[in-house]
């Protein structure tokens, strides 16, 4: 079984579009996070979310909205999609929060937006 | 603030060839951990391993092999007798020792094992 889940791998849009990425975790992990991997493999975390908690807001721009229904899932939708969101979102959880905890990722949603 | 540098940006080497990869971290915390992800070319990102800023034991397993050494900020990785498989992308991470667990990636070394 798969421990982090994204859906869907491959999203291609037009600019102006609004979409949503999925992530579910079966690990049974309080803390699930949100990263962009750019065009230049530049990783940085997004959103990170505690029990339903926004507990990490990066400056991100508001068209990105991360909602958690529970502890298992963290979506992202982002509105108005622009060329420059055409990236790689890697989702990912840890047991609780706290740096001490290994964060384990899902295999990414690659973004093209045209 | 905290800062990651993975200076090699690529590394080619042929099968049989160790290779390391280096990390060098920069932050003012005490308590920090430190972490290196793999990325095959699949793309997924596979954790490797963990080390706390308390525990300076250099680890080892199988092929693979961790040096963290806090005088010269850096933890590096071996790769003995590298194999194709090995080609990926690999990713140094620090995290502080605050409880938000955010991420703080260096931008990664593509190595390249050739036959």
């Amino acid at each position: 079984d798969t421990a982090v889940s994204q859906t869907p791998k491959y999203l291609v849009t037009q600019m102006g579009n609004d979409k949503s990425i999925k992530c579910e975790q079966n690990l049974g992990h309080d803390t699930m996070y949100w990263y962009k991997q750019d065009s230049k493999k530049f990783l940085k975390i997004m959103f990170s979310y505690n029990n339903k908690e926004l507990i990490i807001n990066e400056t991100v721009p508001n068209r990105f909205s991360p909602k958690s229904p529970d502890k298992a899932h963290l979506n992202l939708h982002i509105n108005s999609l622009e060329l420059g969101d055409s990236a790689v979102y890697f989702c990912a959880s840890s047991r609780r929060r706290g740096t001490q905890e290994t964060q384990y990722f899902g295999p990414g949603t690659r973004l093209l937006v045209l | 603030a905290q800062k990651v540098t993975q200076a090699q940006t690529e590394i080619s080497v042929v099968e049989k060839e160790d290779v390391t990869l280096d990390c060098v971290y920069e932050t003012r915390d005490t308590t920090y951990y430190l972490f290196w992800y793999k990325q095959p070319p699949s793309g997924e990102l596979v954790f490797l391993i963990r080390r706390n800023s308390f525990d300076e034991q250099n680890e080892i397993s199988g092929r693979y092999s961790w040096n963290f050494q806090k005088s010269t900020s850096s933890f590096n990785f071996t790769i003995t007798a590298s194999q194709v498989v090995d080609s990926a992308v690999y990713f140094c991470a620090l995290a502080r020792g605050s409880t938000l667990g955010r991420l703080y990636f260096g931008r990664g070394t593509q190595l390249t094992v050739w036959p």
